[in-house]
């Protein structure tokens, strides 16, 4: 069980938005920045968002990012099917002195 | 451009030893912590081990500590992991990543590790 919390799944229609949540606690997410990375089928991971809120160069801007807290989320408007892909969270503990990364959440597009 | 290619993965028995490696280019691997994420088949990302850019600091996640050695050649811009006494739970993808200060940003494509007798 990840110490950063994701739904496993979650769904949608083409053009509509999903949200993915990561939950966490203050020594985690509480203290430091969050970024995700997007696995698309049979490939390594891609950053997708760093700095809680940052797309890096070439990222649509239909993902965005936030941190509340000890929470962060993951926002895809207009979802694609190319969007299809398996999304994780990360950050560093200061009590563990290690990364994290969430169980990772499969987005669907029906 | 950046790239991270791992090579070393391969079968091994329980009990057995493998040593991956990492090449580097496109930047300056000397300026940069470097990380070995791992993934089991079918299962999440796992974080491995830590190292900054003189070695002078290195973290370990629990369920390798002991067993498995990170440690790097800014001169060869290379990043290895010594993996010894492996067990079946250590079959997975292994992936390198570098690391800045605003967290992993690139991974390599990974090299498979399958431990089985």
């Amino acid at each position: 069980q990840s110490v950063l919390t994701q739904p496993p799944s979650v769904s949608g229609t083409p053009g509509q938005r999903v949200t993915i949540s990561c939950s966490g606690s203050s020594s985690n997410i509480g203290t430091k920045t969050v970024n995700w990375y997007q696995q698309l089928p049979g490939a390594a991971p891609k950053l997708l968002m760093y700095l809680n809120s940052q797309r890096p160069s070439g990222v649509p801007d239909r993902f965005s990012g936030s941190k509340s807290g000890t929470s962060a989320s993951l926002a895809i408007s207009g979802l694609q099917f190319e969007d299809e892909a398996d999304y994780y969270c990360a950050t560093w503990d200061v009590s563990l002195k290690g990364w994290l990364f969430g169980g990772g959440t499969k987005v669907t597009v029906l | 451009q950046v790239q991270l290619v791992e090579s070393g993965g391969n079968l091994v028995t329980p009990g057995g030893s493998l040593r991956l490696s990492c090449a580097a280019s496109g930047f300056t691997f000397s300026d940069y912590y470097m990380i070995w994420i791992r993934q089991a088949p079918g299962k999440g990302l796992e974080y491995i081990a830590y190292i900054s850019t003189n070695s002078a600091t290195i973290y370990y996640a629990d369920s390798v500590k002991g067993r498995f050695t990170i440690s790097r050649d800014n001169a060869k811009k290379s990043l290895y992991l010594q993996m010894n006494g492996l067990r079946a739970e250590d079959t997975a993808m292994y992936y390198c990543a570098r690391v800045p200060e605003q967290g992993i940003d690139y991974w390599g494509q990974g090299t498979l590790v399958t431990v089985s007798s």
